[in-house]
């Protein structure tokens, strides 16, 4: 079974400028997460989608972020326009739906935004 | 509210030393607890769980014990291996919610 897998794995780019990052989930998985890790802090939740949903967005920092999870599969991060306090590891994880024990989340490998 | 705090980083051992990571924990409700680690280059994977009070995770040789009464889930194992060296992030997930995650520690094994 393929993983979670997350796309660039890296980008860095200059403040004002746009950047979209992508997340492909497990196969069959409803639930999608985003979360972000900004250096040295904690990783903190963004929003989390089922299916093509939005179920909870309360952690999306501003408007500068939008997520879209089209058809219920893949999801995009988009940041328009980039700041420096963007700067971050974006983690995307997916599970399936049911009760927390029976639905681990797993992770993407993450994709390393570097704005400039 | 939820939220996790563990053990400032980074750890340096010597392989083969005794490891413990602490973490503590508030929560509304009553979580599951986790232990997540990120080797370099890699994703999150998930280390242990423990998911009511007085449960023991463990996995690869480390160990979690949920402790109620002193809220707190701390990580040990007992010979640390080079092989070991990674972040480790504590967190706890209520219900069907997101997971609440600690600030991660790294730890540095050398031989």
């Amino acid at each position: 079974e393929a993983g979670v897998t997350q796309f660039p794995s890296h980008s860095v780019i200059e403040k004002g400028q746009t950047v979209t990052l992508r997340c492909d989930p497990i196969s069959g998985h409803d639930n999608l997460y985003w979360y972000r890790r900004v250096m040295g802090k904690e990783i903190k939740f963004l929003l989390h989608f089922v299916k093509e949903s939005k179920q909870d967005e309360s952690g999306m920092p501003n408007n500068r972020f939008l997520a879209e999870r089209t058809g219920g599969t893949y999801s995009t991060l988009k940041v328009q326009p980039a700041e420096l306090e963007d700067s971050g590891v974006y983690f995307c994880a997916s599970s399936q739906l049911g009760g927390a024990d029976n639905s681990p989340l797993h992770f993407g490998n993450g994709t390393r935004l570097t704005v400039t | 509210g939820n939220s996790v705090t563990q053990m400032e980083g980074p750890v340096t051992l010597s392989e083969e030393a005794f490891l413990t990571i602490n973490c503590t924990y508030t929560a509304t409700g009553y979580p599951s607890l986790f232990w997540y680690v990120q080797y370099p280059g890699e994703g999150l994977q998930l280390l242990l769980k423990a998911t009511k009070a007085d449960d023991k995770g463990s996995n690869k040789g480390f160990e979690a014990t949920y402790r109620k009464e002193t809220t707190s889930f701390h990580l040990e194992k007992g010979s640390v291996q080079v092989s070991d060296s990674a972040v480790y992030f504590c967190a706890l997930r209520v219900g069907a919610n997101n997971l609440f995650f600690g600030t991660g520690t790294r730890l540095t094994v050398i031989p």
